[in-house]
């Protein structure tokens, strides 16, 4: 089937916009996660879903940042009030299971301006 | 909790060369073991992984890794490699249980001619 599909690929914003991020995961897979990337950095991590819950909302960098899942399958990343730190690749994996293997969509590059 | 340290952040090897990409974890009980690839521009794909048994474990594109459980560590190996294997290389860790993976921050494979 289908591999994680995110999009836009390529979102350009100005600072102070509102952006919405969306990843479609493989289908049946119930854990969903989110990263960041970077320009030579690592992956950073956001979040993780497991179906709609998302236990720990430490990893997001601020209060600007939320994501939601419904359904148990797609899910949106918002950023607020956009900031230029905020530019970077945003990754989103799923898996069958939390702790399973993750399958990686392409990434959304975003620039603020 | 787990961690994973990835020795070398940039690693330069000429075309035909063997290369060792280093990466320990923090010591656990059990744990399953994750080498994923990023080639430009893209997602995160699959390595190998180890989750049991034989602790040498093959991949694809001729990459192999070996577990060694008292060192805390899985080497990523590959004798010649080859100018399209530049790219980015994470290690990633998850300990037993329903627990997301934890990636290092990545090494820098780069090829030359």
């Amino acid at each position: 089937g289908a591999g994680v599909s995110q999009s836009p690929s390529n979102k350009v914003t100005e600072k102070g916009k509102d952006v919405e991020l969306r990843c479609d995961p493989i289908s049946g897979h119930t854990a969903l996660y989110w990263y960041r990337q970077s320009l030579g950095q690592g992956l950073e991590f956001l979040i993780y879903f497991q179906g709609n819950s998302a236990p720990d909302k430490s990893g997001l960098p601020s209060d600007r940042f939320s994501a939601e899942r419904t359904g148990g399958s797609v899910s949106t990343l918002t950023i607020q009030r956009t900031q230029q730190e905020d530019s970077a690749v945003y990754l989103c994996a799923s898996s069958l299971a939390l702790g399973d293997e993750q399958f990686f969509g392409p990434g959304t590059r975003l620039t603020v301006l | 909790a787990q961690s994973v340290t990835q020795l070398d952040s940039q690693v330069p090897v000429f075309e035909e060369a063997p290369v060792e990409l280093r990466c320990n974890y923090s010591s656990s009980v059990s744990v399953y073991l994750f080498w994923y690839v990023q080639y430009p521009n893209q997602g995160l794909q699959l390595l190998l992984k180890y989750l049991s048994g034989s602790t040498l474990v093959k991949g694809i594109n001729g990459f192999e890794a070996e577990f060694n459980k008292s060192q805390t560590s899985f080497h990523l190996r590959k004798p010649s490699v080859h100018i399209s294997d530049t790219a980015e290389y994470f290690c990633a860790v998850r300990s037993s249980g329903n627990t997301p993976l934890v990636f290092g921050k990545g090494t820098r494979l780069s090829v030359i001619a």
